[in-house]
């Protein structure tokens, strides 16, 4: 079955530290991933997608495809970066499943 | 203002009764979705439409129905069937693979 799986519904870290959210997924063929964002009383956007290989707001994430992987990483957190994280993955033409999501939360 | 608009903010349900949700986008895409959002469970997708006039199923679509008669309109209604309809609803559109755009939602509740 396709699949995208977040395994922390939670992640505390302290300013500066270093962050990483959890995507593993199930697919068969080749895979495309997204992760998604939503701030506090904004709506839900597109943080990046693993095609582009860009660093959005310091955040990256790579595909994985021996672990089935795609990790959303950063250096050093910001308070700024508090928000829940989902990671996203098209199944068949234009379907998008998500995953249950992360919630990040960043202490001064 | 280019973007999505979802209509109402906060909507009421009655026992027995059928509510229809608004979306409306005028960002000329193709594709439309509607996601129900519950705590703990992420979106899970109740309907999309990849054109006008036609609509296919998502993952929890029993007790919800849709129409697309305009490209720029996909609105959901959801019946008395769906007998746990309180959560947040979000309606998104798209022109590129994966790529959505989403609307600031609709908060239904039962009274």
């Amino acid at each position: 079955a396709q699949r995208v799986t977040q395994p922390e519904k939670l992640l505390s870290v302290f300013k500066g530290a270093p962050v990483e959210l959890k995507c593993n997924y199930s697919y068969s063929g080749s895979p495309e991933l997204f992760w998604y964002v939503q701030y506090s009383r904004q709506r839900l956007q597109l943080l990046l997608r693993h095609i582009s290989r860009e660093s959005i707001k310091g955040f990256t994430a790579d595909l994985n495809k021996g672990e089935t992987s795609f990790h959303l990483k950063k250096p050093f957190a910001q308070e700024e970066d508090s928000a829940m994280y989902y990671c996203a993955l098209p199944v068949d033409t234009d379907k998008l499943i998500f995953g249950t999501g992360t919630r990040l939360q960043v202490f001064p | 203002d280019g973007g999505i608009t979802q209509s109402p903010k906060y909507l009421f349900r009655k026992e027995g009764q059928n509510v229809t949700l608004s979306c409306e986008q005028n960002l000329n895409h193709d594709a439309m979705y509607w996601y129900r959002q519950d705590p703990g469970q992420g979106l899970r997708l109740i309907y999309y439409s990849q054109i006008v006039n036609d609509f296919q199923k998502g993952d929890i679509a029993e007790g919800y129905s849709v129409s697309r008669e305009k490209k720029e309109s996909f609105p959901l209604t959801v019946t008395s069937a769906q007998k746990n309809p309180t959560a947040f609803y979000l309606c998104a559109s798209s022109a590129d693979r994966g790529k959505l755009f989403f609307g600031s939602g609709t908060q239904l509740s039962v009274l």
